[in-house]
């Protein structure tokens, strides 16, 4: 079946500190790879994709890498700002593409 | 667009009251995705439609749950008789599968629900 393990958190973090929030996945055929991010007191909002292996998704300077080999896709940041402070949620979509399936999501907190 | 607009916001309501969620997707995406959100639990699908048309409700937590989509632009979903434990944020997303057959979903900014 399909499933996303993600990091638990929470994570807190300086400012300019670099982030890694761990995300691995079981799923069959070639699924598409997403992290969202839930801001406070609102919804999910799509951060970054990757739909085929070694594509690399990037936005705001965040980062994640399809790793088909270690089924992964890791975020990452080479420095955090306070307003990255949210809580951040892995996904896959199955190469039907109707469902995804949602990590557990990662607090994080940035402190200045 | 607007994107994904749901209604109300914040809803607090009494034990055995009949509670009813709205969302409106955005035009031109064919599916629409009911999930419910908890400290304890994360996220979880509830149901989800294509075309209007109910495709997986195993998510649904019981029968005092109901969820319809009479047409592309309006979803309910409806818990009656509403329980304490029903207490959630509640969110609607959609996509749009495309002919490459990978979407994205798209999410409004929930329901927050609270049963007294």
């Amino acid at each position: 079946g399909n499933s996303v393990t993600q990091m638990e958190g929470p994570v807190t973090l300086s400012e300019e500190a670099f982030l890694t929030i761990n995300c691995t996945y079981t799923a069959t055929g070639y699924p598409s790879l997403f992290w969202y991010v839930q801001y406070p007191g609102e919804g999910l909002q799509l951060l970054l994709k990757a739909t085929k292996a070694d594509d690399k998704g990037s936005n705001k300077g965040f980062e994640a890498t399809y790793r088909k080999e270690t089924t992964s896709f890791h975020l990452e940041k080479g420095s955090v700002q306070v307003s990255d402070s949210a809580v951040y949620f892995c996904a896959l979509s199955s190469n039907t593409g109707n469902q995804f399936y949602f990590g557990t999501g990662t607090s994080l907190t940035v402190i200045p | 667009d607007a994107g994904v607009i749901q209604s109300p916001r914040h809803e607090v309501t009494e034990m055995g009251q009949e509670v009813t969620l709205r969302c409106k997707p955005i035009s031109g995406h064919d599916y629409l995705f009911w999930y419910r959100q908890t400290m304890m639990r994360g996220l979880e699908l509830l149901i989800y439609f294509n075309n209007n048309v109910p495709i997986d409700d195993s998510g649904m937590p019981e029968d005092r749950f109901s969820a319809k989509m009479p047409n592309a632009s309006f979803s309910t979903l409806k818990i009656q008789p509403s329980e304490p434990r029903d207490s959630a944020v509640y969110f609607c997303a959609s996509s749009f599968r495309g002919t490459s057959g990978k979407n994205i979903q798209y999410f409004g900014a929930g329901t927050r629900l609270s049963v007294l």
